[in-house]
């Protein structure tokens, strides 16, 4: 492991399901990230927290909702998702100033 | 905001021979630029970095260029091997004192090397 842990590794959910994607760091960041990989985007930053404070959020649709409870822990909280958002949802972490940059394994959506 | 493109999108090369990726950006406050190589199934994994007080970083048969005037970076993978196949990507971002930018990625590229 890399450092930056995700579970669960992969999901299969419903439309109408309500679930939530968690991540992990052991390596004394204080910045986490979440990003969405599918075909055709292939790195798409979502969230990002610095010091716990949200600072990014690109355009990101209301059912896909993070929380950051403390600078090791990174949640991105799932409802009503659309088969579209099927994709594999990397989660990673930094310094404050970007060093050590470290992905996660990811975790492999798939909404039916 | 930043905006990074990454060429080609696919590339495929003989095992031994050179691989040479390229990538521009637009933000010329851009300082740090990554290189993140993701084997199939895999995380994408830091290969090498440069910054912009360099222009040409090695390590081994990686090599990193930098041409700040023009905005352009490129990753050079010499005496290529099958298990360099992968989907490369590059990634700008600035950090300045107390400050950083977010790092944006290109479209990546996927090499295949044939043996």
């Amino acid at each position: 492991e890399t450092g930056v842990t995700q579970t669960p590794r992969h999901l299969v959910m419903g439309m109408t399901n309500k679930k939530s994607l968690k991540c992990e760091q052991h390596l004394g960041h204080n910045a986490m990230y979440w990003y969405k990989q599918s075909a055709k985007k292939p790195l798409e930053l979502m969230f990002v927290y610095s010091l716990e404070e949200r600072v990014e959020n690109n355009s990101v649709p209301s059912r896909f909702s993070p929380e950051c409870p403390n600078s090791s822990h990174l949640f991105l909280h799932l409802h009503t998702l659309q088969p579209e958002d099927s994709a594999l949802y990397l989660c990673a972490s930094s310094d404050l100033f970007g060093n050590g940059y470290t992905f996660g394994s990811g975790t492999r959506l798939t909404v039916v | 905001g930043e905006n990074v493109e990454q060429h080609p999108s696919t590339l495929s090369v003989q095992e031994g021979d050179s691989a040479v990726i390229k990538c521009t950006y637009s933000d010329s406050a851009s300082n740090y630029f990554p290189w993140y190589k993701q084997e199939l199934g895999k995380r994408p994994q830091l290969i090498i970095d440069i910054r912009s007080n360099v222009g040409e970083k090695k390590d081994q048969r990686i090599a990193v260029t930098l041409n700040k005037t023009a905005k352009h970076f490129s990753l050079h993978i010499t005496e290529t091997q099958p298990e360099d196949s992968a989907v490369y990507f590059c990634a700008a971002s600035w950090n300045y004192g107390g400050s950083q930018g977010n790092l944006i990625f290109g479209k990546g590229t996927k090499l295949s090397v044939k043996p």
